[in-house]
């Protein structure tokens, strides 16, 4: 079956430490990105990617980095200038850059101990 | 700047009313708008899309309007069940710096039995 999917579901990391989350898509989708979700709130973009080797920064990218070497493959650092990274995060895919819906993941729950 | 919103946070309706959730956009240019459902923990889900050359759009059960002249959508749910409990956001498209999806803040549905 065709989809997207992140790993870890859940992630505790240390302050000061830098971690990565996984997101890949078998859906052959050129488009990916990547939203952070905080308690109650709506879906923020961090980074997106429209091609391979090539991404943006989305509204609130201090503190992330990604990399876009492979279609399926867009992952998501974590570092340690993220202030305040506790969140739940999602990764999303889209065919190409028409007007069609983004498919999500299932989320990482990122917790800062 | 250029924003997706929402009128309520919370709805709680009856078990087989018909449920309204609003969503006011402020991007005029924006062509392509879509609903979707995220329960609790997971990556949301696509409900229904309505490009801007449409007032209406119906599926299973559920309804999209499309005001344009006063920036204006809604999402109807017929006969409300249990299972449709869940955050709902409104998007829309954008190229603005690049094409991406903006969210609104999103509506809580309760659904009483």
């Amino acid at each position: 079956d065709g989809g997207i999917t992140q790993s870890p579901k859940y992630l505790f990391r240390k302050e000061g430490q830098n971690v990565t989350l996984s997101c890949e898509q078998n859906l052959n989708h050129d488009a990916m990105y990547w939203y952070r979700q905080d308690p109650g709130q709506g879906l923020r973009l961090i980074y997106y990617s429209q091609i391979v080797n090539d991404f943006q920064k989305g509204d609130i990218a201090e503190g992330y980095s990604v990399s876009r070497e492979k279609k399926e493959s867009f992952p998501l650092t974590v570092t340690s200038a993220q202030k305040n990274p506790t969140a739940f995060y999602l990764c999303a895919s889209r065919k190409g850059q028409g007007n069609t819906e983004a498919f999500f993941g299932q989320g990482t729950r990122l917790t800062v101990v | 700047g250029e924003s997706v919103g929402l009128h309520l946070p919370t709805l709680s309706v009856q078990e087989g009313d018909n449920s309204i959730i609003n969503c006011a956009y402020s991007n005029s240019a924006s062509d392509y708008f879509i609903w979707y459902k995220q329960e609790s923990g997971k990556g949301p889900q696509f409900i229904i899309d309505i490009r801007s050359n449409m007032d209406k759009r119906q599926g299973q059960r559920v309804t999209v309007l499309l005001n344009k002249t006063v920036k204006h959508l809604s999402l109807q749910i017929a006969a409300t069940q249990p299972g449709d409990s869940a955050v709902y956001f409104c998007a829309e498209n954008t190229i603005t710096g690049g094409f991406k999806t903006i969210f609104g803040a999103g509506t809580r549905l309760f659904v009483k039995a």
